[in-house]
């Protein structure tokens, strides 16, 4: 069955940074684009980035672009996420999410990794 | 950057009720929109894609309508299990996307 499984969360302060992995099982990493998502502590859900199957192509939403990088090993069936010059507002739960097919929905995600950026 | 707005952000409803609830898009988006159904310390989960395709495993008591501007997810006869958050999301200008704010079910 097709598992995501997020880790890297923890506690960082403001200004630091933070690299989360996504490993992924039972389907075939390298043929689908991904994504990752994040929550607010009690808010709504927040597109954060996405990377194309083969890597080629990379989409930012604009309040984490220039800081955060999202890459993927497909020999390694596993998606990163590089957060740098963490923010106060970027704390929230971080999901990773598998296209459906493209432009279609996000058919499975992962259970999430908390960050918080605190002081 | 295209928008969504739910309405209404929150409804009490009893088992049995027929539900609807609406995501409007700032501008036409075709049917590129997905609903999704989140329970309390969960992972979003999909339940409608292409407006009106019914995921996998989804009962049937979900349908979702709707082409351009105007969307609605409706749960013919809510149960138990019902009982949650409910976003929309458009894949129009993927692969940016966009979520709505949200709509949470509770218990009347």
């Amino acid at each position: 069955q097709v598992q995501l499984v997020e880790s890297g969360g923890g506690v960082v302060q403001p200004g630091g940074s933070l690299r989360l992995s996504c490993a992924a099982s039972g389907f075939t990493f390298s043929s689908y684009g991904m994504h990752w998502v994040r929550q607010a502590p009690g808010k709504g859900l927040e597109w954060v980035a996405f990377i194309r199957y083969d890597g080629s192509n990379k989409y930012y939403a604009d309040s984490v672009k220039g800081r955060f990088t999202i890459s993927r090993d497909n020999s390694k069936n596993t998606l990163y996420l590089q957060m740098n010059s963490l923010r106060a507002e970027d704390t929230a739960v971080y999901y990773c999410a598998k296209d459906k097919e493209a432009a279609a929905g996000f058919d499975y995600w992962g259970q999430g990794t908390l960050v918080t950026v605190s002081s | 950057a295209i928008q969504l707005t739910q309405s209404p952000s929150s409804l009490s409803a009893s088992v049995g009720d027929r539900v609807t609830i609406t995501c409007r898009a700032s501008q036409g988006i075709s049917s590129a929109l997905a609903w999704y159904q989140q329970k309390p310390g969960k992972a979003p989960k999909l339940l409608i894609y292409d407006a009106s395709s019914l995921e996998s495993g989804v009962p049937s008591r979900f349908s979702g309508s709707g082409s351009g501007t105007d969307f609605t997810l409706t749960i013919s006869s809510l149960q138990p299990e019902d009982f949650a958050t409910y976003y929309c999301q458009q894949f129009n200008s993927y692969p940016a996307l966009t979520f709505g704010g949200g709509t949470k079910v509770e218990i009347k």
